[in-house]
């Protein structure tokens, strides 16, 4: 599948800082979502991005989802310890069902 | 209501053996999907299925991977021969409708090292 540039690939942050990570990708997508994946679980949907432009809520995550479709971000405000994980960002390139993922951003929160 | 299932969640083989990985899908999801997760990478596509129809193989690394859903609920991923290159977690995912941009549910995994 298409490659999707997720970075940063790791951050170590203290409680109660913001966060953000982002997604870029060489071919245009129609959708971009967001997941988060805890050790032993499979990828939970936090945030899903439908149109150019979009921009969408989730409590304290906020992503969008870029103009030229072809990239996007998270930020996550007021980071708690449970907001550790890995997180990943996918899309739906314009045919296909798969979903294309990055490589994950590890973040870590120190109470 | 139940998620996605999938068992056993951990397999050990020995190089060459043949294995079988069981994926249960919320009931009622018409599309499932099978992804292959290296360790320190995102999921990578498989497969995926339309009831009990296998739509999309291309993400199927060798012939030696086969994956079947004959009464469009419960689905089986098969390797044979396994090799140390497989040693993955396989995940899988069902989503309600037939439609590409449909949420994706995932199950929590098998994780299968090859010796």
């Amino acid at each position: 599948g298409q490659q999707l540039n997720q970075s940063p690939q790791s951050m170590f942050i203290q409680e109660g800082e913001d966060v953000s990570m982002n997604c870029t990708s060489s071919s245009i997508f129609n959708t971009w979502l967001w997941y988060k994946q805890d050790p032993g679980e499979g990828p939970v949907l936090l945030i899903a991005l439908y149109k150019a432009g979009e921009l969408t809520s989730n409590g304290r995550l906020t992503a969008q989802f870029g103009i030229t479709r072809k990239d996007s971000f998270l930020n996550i405000s007021a980071s708690i310890p449970s907001d550790v994980g890995i997180y990943f960002c996918a899309g739906h390139p314009n045919s296909g069902y798969a979903l294309n993922f990055g490589k994950g951003t590890s973040l870590l929160v120190t109470p | 209501g139940a998620g996605v299932s999938q068992s056993p969640r951990y397999k050990v083989a020995k190089r060459g053996q043949d294995v079988a990985l069981r994926c249960d899908p919320i009931s009622g999801h018409v599309s499932l999907f099978w992804y292959q997760q290296a360790l320190g990478q995102g999921p990578e596509f498989l497969t995926y299925f339309q009831n009990e129809a296998q739509l999309d193989k291309s993400g199927l690394p060798s012939d030696r991977f086969f994956a079947e859903r004959p009464e469009g609920s419960v689905s089986t991923l098969k390797i044979q021969r396994t090799q140390q290159e497989d040693s993955a977690v396989y995940l899988c995912a069902s989503s309600l409708a037939g439609t590409p941009t449909d949420t994706q549910y995932f199950g929590p995994g098998t994780r299968l090292t090859v010796l």
